[in-house]
């Protein structure tokens, strides 16, 4: 079983904190990288797909890097606002077998 | 559109009863999967399924059964619940098992098992 890790567990900012996380993932067979968003009582949505080494993906104030090589992947959220709560998961894609999620990060903003 | 629908959102069981989770999605997606949430445990692949006919396990499949009559329905069967069975199940559909498509959840569904 393909192991993803996400670091850290949980995490708690103010808000307009700007803050970071981590999913580690093979360097090996390297497909795609996905992020998903889950709020709470909600099901998760997804935020990026990345497949190219280097890749970088913004949407509002959430960005990802990609790094195949090293096999890494951060997740960055500037200004972090209240209803950025939720935790964020990773999911990796190594060929013909189904996404790997990650445990997830669980991201509290402090108003 | 109603995407990926899945009844129902809370059940409560005995242990030894079976029941049906159900799934469908209307966006004609061939790749299709149910997955279980535990705290501290993310989400873990219990089956999946590439095409109508075609299902294969995926980490968690003892307990559980699928089967892919058509296109858009996916049922999980528990054959004979059990207390480790509680749990929130999700199901989620891609157009095809790619890493370049992402999946689209079901809004899950809540079992409690006594």
């Amino acid at each position: 079983i393909l192991n993803v890790e996400q670091s850290p567990q949980s995490l708690h900012v103010q808000e307009g904190d700007s803050t970071n996380f981590t999913c580690s993932f093979p360097s090996s067979n390297f497909y795609a990288l996905h992020w998903y968003r889950w709020e709470t009582a909600k099901s998760p949505e997804a935020l990026f797909v990345m497949t190219l080494n280097g890749d970088e993906k913004k949407k509002g104030r959430i960005s990802a890097t990609l790094n195949t090589k090293e096999g890494y992947s951060y997740l960055y959220i500037k200004g972090s606002q209240p209803e950025d709560s939720a935790t964020y998961l990773c999911a990796f894609y190594s060929g013909n077998t189904p996404l790997v999620f990650g445990k997830g990060t669980r991201l509290s903003v402090i108003a | 559109n109603a995407g990926v629908t899945q009844t129902p959102k809370f059940q409560v069981l005995k242990t030894g009863q079976s029941m049906t989770l159900q799934c469908a999605q209307d966006m004609n997606h061939e790749y299709m999967s149910w997955y279980r949430q535990d705290p501290g445990m993310g989400l873990r692949l219990i089956h999946y399924s590439v095409g109508a006919g075609i299902t294969d396990q995926g980490e968690v499949p003892n307990g559980y059964n699928v089967s892919r009559s058509t296109t858009e329905d996916f049922p999980l069967r528990l054959l004979s619940a059990a207390p480790s069975q509680t749990s929130v199940y999700f199901c989620a559909s891609s157009y095809q098992l790619s890493g370049a498509n992402v999946l689209t959840f079901g809004a899950g569904s809540r079992l409690t098992v006594l």
